[in-house]
């Protein structure tokens, strides 16, 4: 069955640097793209970046373009999302999803707290 | 980037009270809609995906219509289980995804 797993939250100082990974299985990697969603505590859904399935289109938030970076590895099942500069703001659960029509898998989410 | 407004942003219902929630795009994005619930602490799950396609295993008491900048997602009657929160999101795919700010429903 389709498992998606992030891995790489935890707490960070602001102005540091962070890199959330996102382990996939299950189906066939190559052929989806996958979004990084967030969430604030008691906030709504953000979205924050896509990338496509081949690695070929990247899409991000205005709220993080020129801090994050997505990646994608497809001979190792993995997306990365590299956060720089990071400030409360980017306190959240981050979510990966598989990204087709809609995303229909999640993973559990990774917490990133930026706190002094 | 095309910007989703989601509207109410609480809505107060009972259980068998048919439940309509709209979200309008800023510019027309076809019918690349998808429709999510969330529970607290849960990840969101899609109901429905390509502005009106029920997702697999959800009840038919969903449903979604519309297409270019006007949509609905409709709970014909609502049970216990559909206490949550709503959210759109436009998922065109050469620009960024983005969703609604979602609408949670509440028993009244």
């Amino acid at each position: 069955q389709v498992h998606l797993v992030e891995s790489g939250g935890g707490v960070v100082q602001p102005g540091k640097s962070l890199r959330l990974s996102c382990a996939a299985s299950g189906f066939t990697f190559s052929n989806y793209g996958i979004q990084w969603v967030r969430q604030a505590p008691g906030k709504g859904l953000e979205w924050v970046a896509i990338i496509w399935y081949d690695g070929s289109n990247k899409y991000y938030a205005d709220s993080v373009k020129g801090r994050f970076t997505i990646s994608r590895d497809n001979s190792k099942n993995m997306v990365y999302l590299q956060m720089n500069s990071l400030s409360a703001e980017d306190t959240a659960v981050y979510y990966c999803a598989r990204a087709g029509s809609g995303s229909d898998y999640w993973g559990q989410g990774t917490l990133v707290t930026v706190s002094s | 980037d095309i910007q989703m407004t989601q509207s109410p942003s609480t809505l107060s219902a009972s259980v068998g009270d048919r439940v309509t929630i709209t979200c309008r795009a800023s510019q027309s994005i076809s019918s690349w809609l998808a429709w999510y619930q969330q529970k607290p602490g849960k990840a969101p799950k899609l109901l429905i995906y390509r502005a009106s396609s029920l997702q697999g295993g959800v009840p038919s008491r969903f449903s979604g219509s519309g297409s270019g900048t006007d949509f609905t997602l409709t709970i014909s009657s609502l049970q216990p289980d559909d206490f949550a929160t709503y959210y759109c999101q436009q998922y065109n795919s050469y620009s960024p995804w983005t969703f609604g700010q979602g609408t949670k429903v509440e028993i009244k």
